[in-house]
């Protein structure tokens, strides 16, 4: 099955404790994205990544940090400095193809990881 | 930021009729795309349309575009009890990267 997984579902931290979340897919699609949603708000872009080894901060990138090593992993990491944690937080991936074309890809997004900071 | 308000914020309607939601943005784009999402789960994608196109259909789903106004529209149709979901607006805010901006989203309820 083609797809992209988070994990775990949910997590639950301490305070001043970092935590990684997993993102991985088998699409292979060259973009990977992480979206933060608090309750009934949208989504908020924190970090993007259009290729293997480079990353870009999206709106709300303080407090969270990334790699992209490989091309079907993008592994998400709270740290301490992040002041409100809880939340909804969403993996996605998409072909990577539309950069400058004048057109947007589709994303496919994961089922989330629910992070609660106690 | 936010780009897009879908409006209303809430729907409460039966099944078999039809739900409408609205979506306004800001800035200029190349297209907008409208996603699904069923409670504590991912976002499932539903239909995109470009800037170049005012209607587009998908089964029971109807999106409208008026560049014009900045804003689009999802009319779904025939609903069903497992239409209940929120529904989100996504566009790419006319760049040259694969960003896209969501909107707040239409929580929409459909009693069976």
């Amino acid at each position: 099955d083609g797809g992209i997984t988070q994990s775990p579902k949910y997590l639950f931290r301490k305070e001043g404790q970092n935590v990684t979340l997993s993102c991985e897919q088998n699409l292979n699609h060259d973009a990977m994205y992480w979206y933060r949603q608090d309750p009934g708000q949208g989504l908020r872009l924190i970090y993007y990544s259009q290729i293997v080894n480079d990353f870009q901060k999206g709106d709300i990138a303080e407090g969270y940090s990334v790699s992209r090593e490989k091309k079907e992993s993008f592994p998400l990491t709270v740290t301490s400095a992040q002041k409100n944690p809880t939340a909804f937080y969403l993996c996605a991936s998409s072909i990577g193809s539309g950069t400058g074309g004048g057109w947007t890809d589709t994303q496919y997004f994961g089922p989330g990881t629910r992070l609660t900071v106690l | 930021s936010q780009q897009g308000e879908e409006d209303p914020q809430a729907l409460s309607i039966q099944e078999g009729e039809n739900a409408t939601m609205n979506c306004s943005y800001k800035t200029s784009i190349n297209n907008l795309q409208w996603y699904r999402q069923n409670s504590g789960r991912g976002l499932v994608h539903l239909i995109l349309i470009r800037s170049n196109e005012r209607e587009k259909h998908s089964g029971r789903l109807r999106v409208t575009l008026d560049t014009s106004k900045k804003s689009s529209s999802l009319l779904i149709t025939a609903s069903r009890a497992a239409d209940t979901a929120s529904y989100f607006c996504a566009t790419d805010g006319g760049g040259a990267t694969n960003k896209l901006i969501f909107g707040t989203g239409t929580l929409l309820a459909v009693q069976p």
